[in-house]
């Protein structure tokens, strides 16, 4: 079975500092891997996902095989990053996503 | 944010009455899903379907029931058989073969 694991529940830093938003995940196969984002009071949406390899909102994730790791980093934190971050995959088969325990982040002024 | 619904917001209910949560989608998906979120476990998959009259139990089946009779609509019934029903509802859809799943506004659902 899929697992993601995010295991920082609270990430709190200052603006214009990196943040990195760490997740793991344990499938056999080569899952696809996405960072959900929900801002206060809005609807949980997709951030961004690995196969297009782009950077959404400065975000960025590089999926590593070899550590089962799809971290999500930006260079320099903005206020408006302050959110819950869930990372997700998805097997081969199938439409599902696994969703990990999400990290809520606060950026500081 | 139009497109996919739950109705209400907020729902209260006594402990052993069962409850329907509300799901419409006008985007014309074909697979939709329901997910329980708790603070500090994250978005676990109790039900989704991906055609009419067809769901498949996600990883905390027990105590809900689903139906999918229209493609637009899958209504979800937390039942006095599940222990735990006090939680934040969230039903989302997708395009069969597509990896975005769009999600509503979700259900808060308390039992008293």
């Amino acid at each position: 079975a899929q697992r993601v694991t995010q295991p920082e529940k609270l990430l709190s830093v200052f603006k214009g500092a990196p943040v990195e938003l760490k997740c793991n995940y344990s499938y056999s196969g080569s899952p696809e891997l996405f960072w959900y984002v929900q801002y206060s009071r809005q609807r949980l949406q997709l951030l961004l996902r690995h196969i297009s390899r782009e950077s959404i909102k400065g975000f960025t994730a590089d999926l590593n095989k070899g550590e089962t790791s799809f971290h999500l980093k930006k260079p320099f934190a903005q206020e408006e990053d302050s959110a819950m971050y869930y990372c997700a995959s998805r097997g081969t088969s199938g439409s599902r996503l696994t969703f990990g325990e999400g990290t809520q982040l606060t950026v500081n002024p | 944010d139009g497109g996919i619904t739950q109705s209400p917001k907020y729902l209260f209910r006594k402990e052993g009455q069962n409850v329907t949560l509300s799901c419409e989608q006008n985007l014309n998906h074909d697979a939709m899903y329901w997910y329980r979120q708790d603070p500090g476990q994250g978005l676990r998959l109790i039900y989704y379907s991906q055609i009419v009259n067809d769901f498949q139990k996600g990883d905390i089946a027990e105590g809900y029931s689903v139906s999918r009779e229209k493609k637009e609509s899958f209504p979800l019934t937390v039942t006095s058989a599940q222990k735990n029903p006090t939680a934040f509802y969230l039903c989302a859809s997708s395009i069969i073969g597509t990896d975005t799943q769009y999600f509503g506004p979700g259900t808060r659902l308390t039992v008293l």
